[in-house]
């Protein structure tokens, strides 16, 4: 049980557009998820937390108007790279708290971003 | 603020060798201690968690023990295997900060035949 996923898993888009990413719990529901930036050899960076049914918060320093996050629902939550330019190449990792539980964070198996 | 520190990599043994990667924290409050494991080109699996001080968390051969007066939470494993090579993150978890996990910058193990 507890099982992320995450599509696309890989994604090349061209400078200027806009990239969506999904993040769904299969198998149970979870009222936070997590938005993680992960770049080549380094550790994760939160970007911003994501409740069900209400506003993101972001961490200091991400934009929230370039990285819009959308979690309508009990198993998904959206992030959407809205312009995107190569320095937004980057692995982005998503993460789900389960409804009944605790502190145990599930995570999804990344989606890997390049602009071109 | 919180943070975690551990050991920097890339740490390379030969199989069937022991294994030590050091993690050291600072939290304000009573966190839980976690080591996350990633595989090449994949996400994060947890491989095992500590809630409480002296509580020792263990999974397929690794171990790590809650150490609050050292502030410390050591990955160990005694042999380990070529399928072991991976990025190794230790992480806390404060309750107080809404369950957001803080991340160490990750150690690289490489295990050699």
């Amino acid at each position: 049980g507890a099982v992320v996923s995450q599509h696309p898993s890989r994604v090349i888009c061209k400078s200027g557009t806009s990239v969506k990413i999904e993040c769904r719990s299969l198998d149970f529901q979870a009222t936070t998820m997590f938005w993680y930036r992960q770049f080549p050899k380094q550790s994760l960076m939160l970007m911003a937390t994501s409740n069900e049914g209400s506003k993101a918060t972001y961490e200091q320093g991400v934009e929230k108007d370039k990285f819009l996050i959308n979690h309508a629902s009990l198993t998904l939550s959206t992030l959407t790279v809205t312009s995107a330019h190569p320095e937004d190449s980057s692995f982005y990792i998503c993460s789900a708290k389960h409804r009944a539980g605790t502190y145990e964070q599930y995570f999804g198996p990344g989606t890997r971003l390049t602009v071109t | 603020g919180n943070s975690v520190t551990q050991m920097e990599g890339p740490v390379t043994l030969s199989e069937e060798a022991f294994l030590t990667i050091n993690c050291t924290y600072t939290a304000t409050g009573y966190p839980s201690l976690f080591w996350y494991v990633q595989y090449p080109g994949e996400g994060l699996q947890l491989l095992l968690k500590a809630t409480k001080a002296d509580d020792k968390g263990s999974n397929k051969g690794f171990e790590a023990t809650y150490r609050k007066e050292t502030t410390s939470f050591h990955l160990e494993k005694g042999s380990v295997q070529v399928s072991d090579s991976a990025v190794y993150f230790c992480a806390l978890s404060d309750y107080n900060q809404g369950g957001k996990l803080i991340f160490g910058q990750g150690t690289e193990l490489s295990v050699k035949p």
